[in-house]
């Protein structure tokens, strides 16, 4: 079935350092999902993105989307504390419903 | 936040009892999905819904029924619980237009010894 591959599993960062987890899958994406879930926490709805190619940004937070949708990366600069907890790609599957096959996760914590 | 509870938010049972855990939302959204996270495998779907008494099979479906009586509600129901299914439990909504997002409950977290 669908697989996609997320690394590293973690990443401990100072403050202030910048950070990148990437997601790889041996099969074209049709869409792909970012969410960070906090520590205790549900996950959240960070980004989708579509295009082949596609760039977006939050703020400190750039989410890439490669040319031949294979690949994807959350890239976040100048960490800060907040930005502690676990990142999740997903890939979209349309059957009627949107289902979503995660990766493993990248658990990023942070040293004030 | 979406208006999405799930019950209980903690349990704690013996190997072979029934458990059933319950989702309700007030969005009266179409879509609802079952999921459990566990370390190092992610989140995995276990089943979900596109609408009242239509489910259909996630990825880790083996163990698990549920039931859709009510666009509100979606419940979980392990017939007979083993030490495997000790997980966290996350229900959600969505997926079926706009972003396609979806929105997660807080979680239930089920120990079964």
């Amino acid at each position: 079935g669908q697989q996609v591959m997320q690394i590293p599993q973690y990443q401990h960062v100072q403050e202030g350092e910048d950070f990148t987890t990437y997601c790889n899958s041996s099969t074209t994406l049709s869409n792909i999902q970012w969410y960070k879930q906090r520590p205790g926490g549900h996950p959240v709805f960070l980004i989708q993105l579509v295009k082949s190619g596609e760039v977006k940004k939050q703020k400190r937070l750039t989410f890439q989307f490669g040319e031949a949708k294979k690949n994807s990366s959350l890239h976040i600069t100048a960490t800060q504390t907040t930005d502690v907890g676990t990142y999740f790609c997903a890939e979209v599957i349309i059957q009627g419903a949107q289902k979503l096959v995660f990766g493993q996760g990248t658990r990023l914590t942070i040293n004030p | 936040d979406a208006g999405i509870t799930q019950s209980p938010r903690h349990k704690v049972t013996e190997t072979g009892t029934p458990v059933t855990l319950r989702c309700h939302q007030t969005e009266n959204h179409r879509y609802m999905y079952w999921y459990r996270q566990d370390p190092g495998h992610g989140l995995r779907l276990i089943h979900y819904s596109y609408g009242v008494k239509d489910t259909d099979k996630g990825e880790v479906s083996d163990g698990y029924s549920v039931s859709r009586s009510k666009t509100e509600d979606f419940l979980l129901t392990l017939e007979s619980a083993t030490s495997s299914q000790t997980s966290v439990y996350f229900c959600a909504i969505g997926g079926g237009g706009g972003m396609g997002e979806q929105y997660f409950g807080p979680g239930t977290r089920l120990t079964v010894t």
